[in-house]
């Protein structure tokens, strides 16, 4: 499973866009973006994923570039509820890649009026 | 809500006891994965069971154990406890095929205390 690198943390002022790298320079082949929101004390929350480009769902953007060594969560107009930590993983779930899953430390948002 | 059901939500023990947490997965989902997150750390895996066979381990202590059931239910036992297993503990689960094959749906944990 390809190593993830996210930036510890970031700020944002409420009705900015805020946009978060991961970087993920041995993505494999048959390897899924998948991004994550946690709640303290909550599980996990699918937020989007994508293989490459773009994808644009109701909640966010996912941007992908050719190499596909990194990718950028944007999330358009934050408000103050969208304060939680953001994961990255990147896998590919049913060829067996589960062994090395990680969701490292992920990147703290604080958003602020 | 996610669709995955973890009980219970809260455990409190003593050192050297055994506990048992319980996930149910998603209807139709046939992988579950266990998860430990310590205060303030990133998601640790543990374990994936598919369709009740194990499918992949990775951090997971030889004092930890789990299970799936043929109605795919899942416990993951932990004896011996220690301090340092105080954590969230996290059940989730996928299917294995199709445009989701990709995505984990994750319960809202265990929280287990160890005195």
């Amino acid at each position: 499973l390809a190593k993830t690198t996210q930036p510890i943390s970031m700020d944002s002022y409420e009705g900015q866009e805020v946009n978060i790298t991961c970087s993920h320079n041995n993505i494999a082949t048959n390897d899924y973006i998948t991004w994550y929101q946690q709640f303290p004390s909550q599980g996990p929350r699918f937020i989007i994923q994508g293989y490459k480009t773009k994808v644009t769902n109701e909640v966010a953007s996912l941007f992908i570039p050719a190499d596909r060594k990194s990718s950028t969560l944007s999330l358009p107009r934050v408000s103050l509820s969208d304060t939680a930590v953001y994961y990255c993983l990147v896998g590919d779930l049913p060829t067996g890649t589960a062994s090395k899953l990680t969701f490292g430390t992920g990147t703290r948002l604080q958003v602020t009026l | 809500d996610s669709g995955v059901t973890q009980t219970p939500k809260h455990l409190i023990t003593a050192t050297g006891q055994r506990v048992t947490l319980r996930c149910s997965p998603r209807s139709g989902d046939l992988s579950v994965y266990w998860y430990q997150q310590s205060l303030d750390q990133g998601l640790q895996f543990l374990i994936q069971y598919y369709n009740g066979e194990e499918r992949a381990k990775g951090n997971i202590l030889e004092r930890f154990s789990a299970q799936q059931f043929p109605d795919l239910h899942s416990e993951l036992n932990l004896s011996s406890l220690e301090l340092g297993d105080s954590a969230l503990y996290f059940c989730a689960s996928s299917v294995e095929s199709g445009l989701a094959k990709n995505i984990q749906y994750f319960g809202a944990g265990t929280r287990l205390s160890v005195l």
